[in-house]
């Protein structure tokens, strides 16, 4: 029941852009987005709603394709501040699933 | 409101005893969950409370973990025998639902020798 997310770890320059895909087995009908930085809690980014987009902050947004079960990070310009471990995270109330991980770390 | 806080922080215990962790989430959000999360790995379900009911527990967890959310507002969990493998950081959090993603608390390491 665990999303998938790929890819595990990416390495970019400042300015760079970044892709971070996730995908469950199951439907999906909202997903949500956090970054964790080392020793810290996770963070929420921001949440998509079955059949909508929404845009995050800074230059980091989002799409979810329920058909194809997936969702996309997209992280624009990528600054230093970006480092961390991005999580997608899915389910009903009651249950709610946090994917595999994706490591990504903006050197200058 | 300060957040979600948990307490304590950290936590070394033997393997054996029992230890209680306690999480106060936002006042305002009636759900609330725990998670495990180990070092690389995401966040690992463990239970969720609506209000003061447990409506879900993982099949994942072991009857040595009990939860409780007495009159809605802050919640335990208890690990009875602690053993090796429960070493791992504990993540409390909270949501009022709908579009409101998940606040999370900073969390309790424990330390099982």
């Amino acid at each position: 029941q665990q999303p998938v997310q790929s890819p595990q770890a990416v390495i970019l320059r400042e300015g760079e852009d970044a892709v971070i895909n996730c995908s469950s087995s199951k439907a999906l009908y909202s997903v949500h987005w956090y970054r964790q930085k080392h020793g810290e809690a996770p963070v929420f980014l921001m949440i998509l709603l079955k059949g909508g987009e929404q845009k995050g902050h800074d230059k980091i947004s989002a799409s979810f394709n329920e058909k194809k079960q997936q969702s996309s990070l997209y992280l624009t310009a990528s600054q230093l501040s970006y480092s961390g471990t991005y999580f997608c995270g899915t389910g009903t109330g009651n249950q709610f699933y946090f994917g595999t991980g994706t490591s990504l770390t903006v050197i200058p | 409101d300060t957040g979600v806080s948990q307490d304590p922080r950290h936590k070394i215990t033997k393997r054996g005893q029992n230890v209680t962790f306690r999480c106060d989430p936002i006042s305002e959000h009636n759900r609330l969950y725990w998670y495990r999360q180990t070092l690389g790995q995401g966040p690992e379900f463990l239970t969720y409370f609506q209000n003061e009911a447990q409506l879900e527990k993982s099949r994942l967890l072991s009857d040595r973990f009990s939860a409780e959310r007495p009159k809605g507002s802050f919640s335990t969990l208890e690990i009875q025998r602690t053993e090796q493998g429960d070493s791992a950081m504990y993540l409390c959090a909270s949501t009022g639902g709908g579009t409101y993603g998940y606040t999370f608390g900073s969390g309790t390491r424990l330390t099982v020798v």
